[in-house]
């Protein structure tokens, strides 16, 4: 169950779109539609922003979008802003009844 | 609306166990899952395991079987995760999450746990 792999930041001012990457293997990712995306800022809950590699949830913004291509997603953030800048999680279904979680990216709105 | 909550922070010496609450709310906690994780200090979301609302299955981590142990509370809608044999590494903010159709919808506010001598 080796963890997902995420740039360990990123960072980009606002109105700039930014991309984070997550890489897994043919296990998780390349095996299973149902990566999703968190929003964590520090100190509060995780919230999560993203479903199924591009669905979102209603209530989140549609600045944010999701990809898959083989065994790597990805999270755009079209237009960002000030209120993104927070820490970025991806995760998997692994099969067997196990989930993974990527390292987390900190994005650093400039 | 759905409402989880946490107990509130532990300090603990090495050795012990420290046992979280995950009180949810607004939803039917039988048709869902309840997942853990916790953040240590400066890194990144792990993800300990769950625990099945309607039968009390549970999937742990490989990372934490044998220290880890997660129950419920049907009637009061609370799960519990229990640690033990603690040590200074354990010292996270702990979370609970609602699974629902393989994604953590709603979160706790997190429960700080700190192992210290």
């Amino acid at each position: 169950q080796s963890a997902l792999t995420q740039p360990a930041s990123v960072s980009g001012s606002p109105g700039q779109s930014i991309t984070i990457s997550c890489t897994g293997t043919s296990s998780d990712i390349g095996n299973y539609n149902l990566v999703s995306w968190y929003q964590h800022h520090p100190g509060k809950a995780p919230k999560f922003i993203i479903y199924e590699f591009t669905k979102r949830p209603s209530g989140v913004s549609n600045r944010f979008s999701g990809s898959k291509s083989g065994t790597t997603a990805s999270l755009t953030i079209s237009g960002v802003q000030a209120e993104d800048e927070a820490d970025y999680y991806c995760c998997s279904y692994a099969g067997s009844d196990i989930w993974v979680f990527g390292g987390g990216t900190k994005l650093t709105v400039l | 609306q759905v409402q989880v909550v946490q107990s509130g922070a532990e300090v603990k010496k090495p050795g012990a166990s420290v046992k979280v609450s995950c009180k949810t709310s607004g939803y039917s906690f039988t048709a869902n899952a309840v997942h853990w994780l916790r953040q240590a200090p400066g890194q990144g979301l792990e993800w300990m395991g769950w625990i099945n609302g309607v039968d009390g299955y549970t999937k742990y981590s490989q990372n934490f079987r044998g220290r880890v142990t997660f129950t419920s509370d049907t009637s009061a809608s609370t799960a519990y995760m229990e640690l033990s044999s603690l040590g200074s590494e354990d010292t996270a903010v702990y979370y609970c999450a609602k699974g629902h159709n393989f994604v953590l919808d709603y979160w706790g506010q997190g429960t700080l746990v700190t192992v210290s001598s």
